[in-house]
């Protein structure tokens, strides 16, 4: 069955360091692919997506993603992050011609100041 | 910005009663979908609706599980006879087109005791 994983479960940060969060899927056809951000008591927001073309993809607040084929990885990265980056961070993939979004498992993200 | 508004943000109900949580997608969105997020687990697909009338559902959406819209806004979510394995938070999303990305609502935590 399709799944996404992310090895990330708990990722503790100084503010200024950088970020890299992973993101890796099983299926090996066409898909789309999205990070969502939940910050506490809210709800999922979409941050980036990719669907074709370039395969670094620039999202909100300085966040990217780059999709490498090759390794079904949709990494997302940030240069430098600060506290109100704080969240739980969830990626997700639908399958070539349906909507349906099959979600990781989610990354808490704890950034200190 | 528009929002995907849901309501109550927390419901307590009995095992074995009926709950319906409500859901106000976006005005001019076409596809409506339910996911769920059970404590510490994945955000699970539901249903998906489009046209009136469900396009997909997951094994979870069992014969308890019912989706309707019944006038022009709202967009509900029956579970006809909780169980305790029910407890979740249920999220409403909708979107413009299959390729255009959701927007997700806050969530309506359902416990079931």
């Amino acid at each position: 069955a399709q799944s996404v994983s992310q090895h990330n479960h708990h990722v503790i940060l100084s503010e200024a360091a950088s970020l890299e969060l992973g993101c890796n899927y099983s299926y090996g056809g066409t898909v789309n692919l999205f990070w969502y951000v939940q910050y506490p008591g809210q709800h999922l927001q979409l941050l980036l997506k990719y669907f074709s073309g370039d395969p670094l993809v620039k999202g909100i607040k300085d966040f990217e993603a780059e999709f490498i084929k090759s390794k079904f990885s949709f990494n997302l990265r940030k240069p430098s992050v600060q506290w109100s980056d704080t969240a739980e961070y969830f990626c997700a993939v639908t399958l070539h011609n349906t909507d349906k979004l099959i979600f990781g498992t989610g990354t808490r993200l704890q950034v200190f100041p | 910005e528009p929002e995907v508004t849901q309501t109550p943000s927390h419901q307590v109900t009995q095992m074995g009663q009926e709950v319906i949580l409500r859901c106000v997608p976006i005005s001019n969105h076409l596809y409506f979908y339910w996911y769920r997020q059970i404590l510490g687990q994945k955000v699970e697909f539901l249903v998906s609706f489009y046209n009136n009338e469900i396009s997909e559902k997951s094994e979870i959406f069992d014969d308890q599980f019912s989706v309707e819209r019944p006038d022009g806004s709202n967009f509900t979510l029956k579970i006809r006879s909780t169980k305790l394995e029910d407890s979740a938070m249920y999220f409403c999303a909708s979107s413009k087109s299959k390729d255009y990305g959701y927007t997700f609502g806050s969530g309506t935590r359902l416990t079931v005791v």
